[in-house]
This record gives C-alpha cells, sequence and structure tokens, in this order.
C-alpha cells in the first residue's frame, strides 16, 4: 500500500520541550516538505528537501528543524524554540515529474499543554 | 508584494446548483495552477492541474479556468452535492525543481440539501 505514513496522528508536549514528528514515504519520491496550518491560514511552508542531505528553510523555518539522511524518511523536530506549535502539521511529498502535484500524509495534530 | 487570494473564507450552495471558486494572485508567474480539495483533519488531495497555455481543463463535474492576463483561475462544481462539502485550496506551481508551491487559504464550501 503505497503513500504517506506521519506519526502518531495526535501528540502532546508540554512547554520547553522538544518533539519529533515523524513522516515516511514510499513513493520513491525525491521532494518532501513540511506543512503547518492553522485555522484561517492556509498552508505555511516550514522546511524542504529536494534530495537525500539536502534542505531548505521555508517561509516559517524559525523554532523548527529537519534531517534527510534517507529518501523515505523527512523527520521534523519541533524545538522549544517556536513559541506557539500548536497547530496541524502535514508532510507532503511530490515526484516532480511530468506534474508537480502534491501527495499528502494524513497529518499530525500537536498540542502543548 | 507577492499575494495569492481565495475569494471567499466560506461558501454556501444549495445542492444541485454550480459553485464557483476564485483564485487570484499579484506578483507572480506561475506556469501551471492546481486545485486542491481538504476534508476536515485530513490532508488535501489533488485534484486538477491547468497550464498556463490552457484554457479549461475538464474532470467529470469538475472544471477549471486560468487567465494569465487576469491572474485568475475559477474552478467550477456543476450538479454540487452535500459530498462535496470540503474547503478547496488553490496553488500555484511554477514548475521549478527549486521553486515550492504557493497555497492559498482556501475556501470552505457548504452544499446544503
Amino acid at each position: 500500500d503505497g503513500g504517506i505514513t506521519q506519526s502518531p496522528k495526535y501528540l502532546f508536549r508540554k512547554e520547553g520541550q522538544n518533539v519529533t514528528l515523524s513522516c515516511e514515504q514510499n513513493l520513491n519520491h525525491d521532494a518532501m516538505y513540511w506543512y503547518r496550518q492553522d485555522p484561517g491560514q492556509g498552508l505555511r511552508l516550514i522546511y524542504y528537501s529536494q534530495i537525500v542531505n539536502d534542505f531548505q528553510k521555508g517561509d516559517i523555518a524559525e523554532g523548527y528543524s529537519v534531517s534527510r539522511e534517507k529518501k523515505e524518511s523527512f523527520p521534523l523536530t519541533v524545538t522549544s524554540a517556536q513559541k506557539n506549535p500548536t497547530a496541524f502539521y502535514l508532510c507532503a511529498t511530490t515526484a516532480r515529474t511530468p506534474i508537480n502535484e502534491q501527495f499528502f500524509g494524513p497529518g499530525t495534530r500537536l498540542t502543548v499543554l | 508584494s507577492q499575494k495569492i487570494e481565495q475569494n471567499s473564507e466560506a461558501l454556501n450552495i444549495q445542492e444541485g446548483k454550480t459553485a464557483t471558486l476564485t483564485c487570484n494572485y499579484t506578483n507572480y508567474s506561475p506556469a501551471y495552477l492546481q486545485w486542491y480539495r481538504q476534508d476536515p483533519g485530513r490532508g488535501p488531495v489533488f485534484l486538477l492541474l491547468i497550464r498556463e497555455n490552457e484554457k479549461e481543463k475538464r474532470k467529470e463535474r469538475l472544471k477549471v479556468t486560468f487567465d494569465t492576463t487576469l491572474k485568475q483561475s475559477l474552478f467550477h462544481i456543476t450538479a454540487s452535492q452535500p459530498a462535496d462539502s470540503a474547503t478547496y485550496l488553490c496553488a500555484l506551481d511554477f514548475h521549478s525543481g527549486n521553486t515550492p508551491l504557493v497555497f492559498g487559504k482556501g475556501t470552505r464550501l457548504s452544499v446544503i440539501a
């Protein structure tokens, strides 16, 4: 069953703690993306990676970090420096060719207590 | 400044009517424009892509137009059904491996029986 998995579905974090969100894909896509979604805000790009061992900051990278050690995996760490981390986080991939359609995972809802 | 706007946050429509959603942008020059559907608590799902040299694209009850002079795309759902109720997102696609998609905030469509 091909696709993108994100875990966990729901995550609770205490203030001051780092937390890592998982994103795994078996679509063999090179490019992977992390978005944050808040009510009424649409999708905001956090980080993206075009290829293994390389990644770029998106529009709201402050307080987040990523790694891309394997093609299949693109974990996102929400650090204590992120002032307002409560949000819905979405991971996406794209093959880029022939079209740049993005495939999204089911999302992780992070709540800071 | 660069902007992408979807005409309204919410749109209510009677079952059987045609729903029309608008996506406007300024100071961008996308090669393609994409439309996605997002249900509550889930990731977006790709619906349609239209190229800058295409005026119109159809898929079943969906129709998309793209006017690069007006910098506008219209998304139509004909014979709308309650099952079409969702948030619809437009995305600017620059067809460049180095440039991520730019998403609008979405329009929440409610089809009333």
